[in-house]
């Protein structure tokens, strides 16, 4: 069976660090893979998605970016966060139809 | 992408079955219908889909008009466990391309006892 990790669950950061956050998917092969981003009573909006390894597509503007370098491996960063990057970050993966999604990491900047 | 509107909150008793309505009246002949939900402070879950037939599976049932323009999906008996914001999302798929999806806002089901 197919399963995906998120780490780490929680994190506190301040104003200009800088972010990583690791998603792996384990029992598929060349998953679609995706960040979603949920800000506090908000709905999920889809930052980036990629269909192989190196690709990437950016859905939105913004101070992220993801990265790929493995076929089950999916990164999203930051050089410098901001106030606003704050939210429950989401990874997903999916083959055709559904789609399956991870534990989410809740990210404070503060 | 067609959009969907769904009322924002329904209630439902423990035991008794939740009809939980889409309406999505712009639609193509290719867009699925697609149900997730998401519990509280968890990631979102997929439940179920369908084209054109209604569809059955171990969580939900999917209905489906016959002009496609609206579908309910049917919790048989609903639980506690199935309080949670349920979102209906019309797409295209195509094998080879990223599945992605638009959320709205959803339906808030409560199950009470």
């Amino acid at each position: 069976s197919q399963t995906i990790h998120q780490w780490p669950a929680t994190l506190v950061q301040p104003v200009g660090s800088p972010l990583s956050l690791e998603c792996t998917v384990e029992g598929t092969s060349n998953p679609n893979l995706y960040w979603y981003r949920q800000a506090a009573g908000r709905g999920l909006q889809l930052l980036f998605y990629s269909v192989g390894i190196g690709q990437i597509s950016s859905e939105v503007p913004q101070n992220l970016s993801a990265s790929r370098p493995q076929d089950r491996q999916f990164i999203l960063s930051s050089k410098k966060l901001l106030l606003s990057d704050s939210g429950f970050y989401l990874c997903a993966w999916s083959r055709v139809h559904e789609q399956y999604f991870g534990p989410g990491t809740r990210l404070t900047v503060t | 992408d067609a959009k969907t509107t769904q009322p924002p909150s329904m209630d439902c008793a423990e035991g008794r079955a939740a009809n939980l309505p889409c309406n999505h009246s712009t639609i193509s002949g290719n867009e699925y219908v697609y149900w997730y939900r998401q519990i509280h402070s968890q990631g979102p879950q997929y439940i179920i889909h369908g084209l054109k037939n209604n569809e059955t599976n171990e969580m939900a049932s999917l209905i489906i008009t016959e002009d496609r323009k609206s579908s309910t999906l049917i919790l048989p008996h609903a639980t506690l466990r199935d309080t949670a914001v349920y979102y209906c999302i019309v797409r295209v798929d195509f094998t080879g391309t990223a599945s992605k999806l638009t959320f709205g806002t959803g339906t808030r089901l409560q199950v009470t006892l």
